[in-house]
Formats: structure tokens, sequence, C-alpha cells
């Protein structure tokens, strides 16, 4: 069974951290990795990843891909209380072109 | 105006009842998707569409049907609404190629 897991269920940081947000996966198919942040509403797509070990950087934010370890990280520098979110794993997958959600991380950053 | 709009955005409805979810996207894509969230489960795959002929089984379909009037429109139905369908509904919409998904606002149900 295709599965996306995501790690820390939930994290609690204060303004100026660091935080690394990770997501593993185990599917058939893979086609690409893909971020979103979800606050109070829709999730809004941040990255998308297809090859392994080519960093995608939106200012703050980063993400890379490993497809040998099956898993990817978002990096988040310098967090602000706008960061507060949950970030979204989904794995695409190719031939029947599902996406696959992870739990999602819970962030909070404290000011 | 939003690209991918959903309507209700919140609804209260009783056991039994019989309740539409309805979806339109102006985005031209032929993909849309319906997806629930529950806390701790993230999201998951209600039915999916690939074209207004096409139309498929998610992983959680039972209890929902779709109906696929138009390229732009997409619509759940809830044809006897039970309390564990209490969530917040996601319609989805992508291109051809699949990869990036564009999000409504979400339609936050509850069954009392």
């Amino acid at each position: 069974e295709d599965k996306v897991v995501q790690s820390p269920l939930s994290l609690v940081v204060h303004e100026g951290d660091t935080v690394t947000l990770n997501c593993s996966y185990e599917v058939t198919n893979f086609r690409s990795l893909l971020w979103y942040k979800q606050e109070k509403k829709a999730p809004t797509f941040l990255f998308m990843l297809t090859s392994s070990g080519i960093e995608k950087k939106s200012g703050r934010l980063s993400s890379i891909l490993d497809k040998k370890e099956l898993f990817s990280i978002l990096n988040i520098t310098a967090t602000q209380t706008g960061d507060s979110a949950i970030y979204l794993c989904a794995v695409l997958t190719s031939g029947t072109y599902k996406y696959i959600f992870g739990t999602g991380t819970r962030l909070k950053v404290l000011a | 105006d939003a690209d991918v709009t959903q309507t209700p955005r919140n609804r209260i409805t009783k056991t039994g009842k019989r309740i539409m979810l309805e979806c339109s996207q102006t985005k031209g894509h032929d993909r849309m998707y319906w997806y629930r969230q529950d806390p701790g489960l993230g999201l998951r795959l209600i039915y999916y569409s690939f074209d207004v002929k096409d139309i498929n089984k998610g992983e959680i379909s039972d209890g929902y049907s779709v109906s696929r009037q138009a390229q732009a429109k997409f619509s759940l139905s809830l044809e006897s609404a039970i309390p564990n369908q209490t969530a917040l509904y996601f319609c989805a919409t992508s291109d051809d190629a699949g990869n990036i998904q564009y999000f409504g606002a979400g339609t936050r149900l509850s069954v009392l």
C-alpha cells in the first residue's frame, strides 16, 4: 500500500529558529513530491520535486528530495509567526496520477 | 475571484439527510478531485475525474457519489449523511500534466 509519512506531527518554535520538516514515502510509480502550506483555508503550493539532490528555494524556505532513501525535507530558516501553518507533503504517482498525502506537520511559531 | 470555488463554505445537517457540495473552476483543467480532511489523518481522496466522462473512486468513496456536470463543475453528494462524515472537504483541480493541484477554500460539514 502506498503511503506518505510526515514527522514531526507538530512542532512549536520561537521566531528566528530554523525548522526541518520530514516526509518519507513508499509508493509504486513515483512521479513527483509536492509540499503545500495550509493556513486556515486551502492548501497552497510551495515546491515540486522530481529529481534527487536538487534543492528548491523560495525565500527562507527550501526543500530537497532523496529518491534513493525515499524522503524529502522542508527547511524554514529564521521562522516568523506567519509561518505558522500545517505543512503537507504529497506524492504524485505516475500511471494513475493520484496524489497521496501525508498527515501533515502542524508548525506553530511563537513571537 | 477564486480559481476553484466551493459552495457552501459551511454546512450543518442532520443524520440521514442528502446533501450536495459543489465545486466549480475557471482554470480550464480537465482533472478534478474531492478530498476530505480529518484531524490527524491528512487529506484522503474520495473521488477523482480526469474528464467529463471519467469518474474514479478514491480510497474512501463509500457513502459518497459524484457528478461531473461539465469540465468546470464537479459535485460531491452524501446520499444519507452520517456523523462520521463530519469533516473539511476540499475540491482540487490539476492540469493534464497532473503535477500541481489547486485547491478550493473548503467546505466545513457537520453532521449531527
